[in-house]
C-alpha cells in the first residue's frame, strides 16, 4: 500500500528556534498534502493544504508565516515552525492522496512531535 | 462552516462486550470514512462510505452510512483488547473534516 513517511518522529527545542518537519510519498506522488496538528486526546485539526509548485491554503486562524510551507518536489513538502514557542508543542501529521483531486483516502506520516521549551 | 460532531468521547468496555460510535455532520456528506489511531500512533484508514444507506462490514466492524448521508456509525462486536484506540471519522463536504474521536479502552 501507499506509505508516507514523516521525519523527525520527536524533536526538542528551545523557544525561539525554528523547526523543520519532512513529508515525503514514498511509493506515489503526491500533488496535495495536508498538514494537521493534534493536541492530546483531541482530534486533527487541518493546518493547511501543500500544493506541489504553488503556495499553500492555509486555514482560517493558521498564520502562514508562523508555519512555512514548501511542497517543492511531487513526493515532498515540508513544514517549518518558526521561531517555536512552548505553545506551538504539537503533535504535527501530514498526510497524502494516492490520487490527485480524488476523494479517497488519505495516507497519513508518522507524525512529529514538537516540544518547545 | 461544515462540522462534523462525534460521540461518545470516551467509551470503556468489557472485553467481548460491544461498541458503537456515531457521528453527525451539519451538512450532506459526498462520503464518509473512518479511521484508527492506535495510541502513539498515526490514523489509519479503515473504509469510506459513499451510498446513502450503505451498510459495510470488515469482520467485527460494522459502519453506516445514513440514509441522509449526514450521519454515520461504527459498531465493533465483541471487542478485544486489539481494539483500543481511537475512531475517527470524517466527512467530505466541500472539504474532509474529522470528527473528535471516540477514544475506545478494553478491559480484559
Amino acid at each position: 500500500g501507499a506509505v508516507v513517511s514523516q521525519h523527525p518522529s520527536w524533536v526538542i527545542c528551545k523557544s525561539g528556534t525554528s523547526v523543520k518537519i519532512e513529508c515525503r510519498s514514498l511509493d506515489f506522488q503526491a500533488t496535495t498534502m495536508f498538514w494537521y496538528r493534534q493536541f492530546p486526546k483531541q482530534s486533527l485539526m487541518l493546518m493547511a493544504t501543500s500544493n506541489e509548485g504553488s503556495k499553500a491554503t492555509y486555514e482560517q486562524g493558521v498564520e502562514k508565516d508562523k508555519f512555512l510551507i514548501n511542497h517543492a518536489s511531487l513526493t515532498l513538502s515540508t513544514l517549518t515552525v518558526t521561531s517555536a514557542h512552548p505553545e506551538d508543542s504539537s503533535f504535527y501529521i501530514c498526510s497524502a492522496r494516492r490520487l490527485a483531486g480524488f476523494t479517497g483516502e488519505l495516507f497519513f506520516g508518522e507524525g512529529s512531535r514538537l516540544t518547545v521549551l | 462552516g461544515q462540522q462534523v460532531m462525534q460521540i461518545p468521547q470516551y467509551q470503556h468496555v468489557q472485553e467481548g462486550e460491544d461498541f458503537t460510535t456515531y457521528c453527525n455532520s451539519s451538512t450532506t456528506l459526498s462520503n464518509i470514512q473512518w479511521y484508527k489511531q492506535r495510541p502513539g500512533g498515526h490514523p489509519v484508514f479503515l473504509i469510506q462510505l459513499v451510498k446513502s444507506g450503505e451498510v459495510k462490514k470488515q469482520k467485527r466492524l460494522t459502519f453506516q452510512f445514513g440514509e441522509a448521508k449526514k450521519n454515520s456509525s461504527l459498531h465493533i462486536t465483541a471487542t478485544q483488547t486489539t481494539d483500543v484506540g481511537t475512531y475517527f471519522c470524517a466527512g467530505h463536504g466541500n472539504k474532509l473534516v474529522f470528527g473528535a474521536g471516540t477514544i475506545l479502552r478494553v478491559k480484559s
